[in-house]
């Protein structure tokens, strides 16, 4: 089944402690990014990817670090987490630079104290 | 770069009744406008999305506009049904990666959408 996969879905962490969210997909797209999701902003890209090793930030990247090793896997980082990256974060996949079609993976909720 | 409004951030209205969410954008050259539906915990999927080569598009109960030279572009929903509650975002970008951003998608703050029995 072609899908995108994030892990873990929940996140209850405290400040400072890094943290890693995957993120895979098994259609050989090559663009893949990030967005964060808050009430009232909608959906923001914190980075994005064009292919393996070409990474580029997006509108909110501060706090935000992330790597393009295998064309599958675009793993999200954050170093020192701080309360206001609490959010609902989503990992987006598309085929190729003809189209814009996202595919989202199922969302990863993360909670920062 | 590119910004996206959305109005209204709700909509109430009557099983069977229309609903219209609207969405204007600031960059001319954006020429891809999706539009997301997503439900109460779960991811955004797509919908219905609208190439700026053509004026509308429609798919069974659902349509949306396109007016480039105003840039706006609208959601349209027939015949509304419960399942349909859920929240809509509109966004846009620039197909083919002609810009440094590739396939990035600015999106609207969304659209509260309430359908009542």
């Amino acid at each position: 089944e072609a899908q995108v996969t994030q892990n873990p879905r929940y996140l209850i962490t405290v400040t400072g402690k890094k943290l890693t969210v995957t993120c895979s997909q098994n259609m050989n797209h090559e663009y893949m990014s990030w967005y964060r999701q808050d009430p009232g902003l909608g959906l923001r890209q914190i980075y994005y990817s064009m292919n393996v090793e070409v990474t580029d930030k997006g509108d909110v990247p501060e706090g935000y670090k992330v790597s393009r090793k295998e064309k599958r896997n675009f793993p999200l980082i954050l170093e020192s987490p701080s309360p206001n990256q609490t959010s609902l974060y989503f990992c987006a996949s598309t085929p190729s630079r003809v189209s814009n079609e996202q595919f989202f993976g199922p969302g990863t909720r993360l909670t920062v104290l | 770069g590119e910004n996206v409004e959305q109005h209204p951030s709700t909509l109430s209205v009557q099983e069977g009744d229309s609903a219209v969410i609207k969405c204007t954008y600031s960059d001319s050259a954006s020429n891809y406008f999706p539009w997301y539906k997503q439900e109460l915990g779960k991811r955004p999927q797509l919908i219905i999305d609208i190439r700026s080569n053509v004026g509308e598009k429609k798919d069974q109960r659902i349509a949306v506009t396109l007016n480039k030279t105003a840039k706006h572009f609208s959601l349209h929903i027939t015949e509304t049904q419960p399942e349909d509650s859920a929240v809509y975002f509109c966004a846009a970008s620039i197909e083919g990666w002609v810009t440094g951003g590739g396939n990035k998608l600015t999106f609207g703050t969304g659209t509260q959408l309430k359908v009542e029995l």
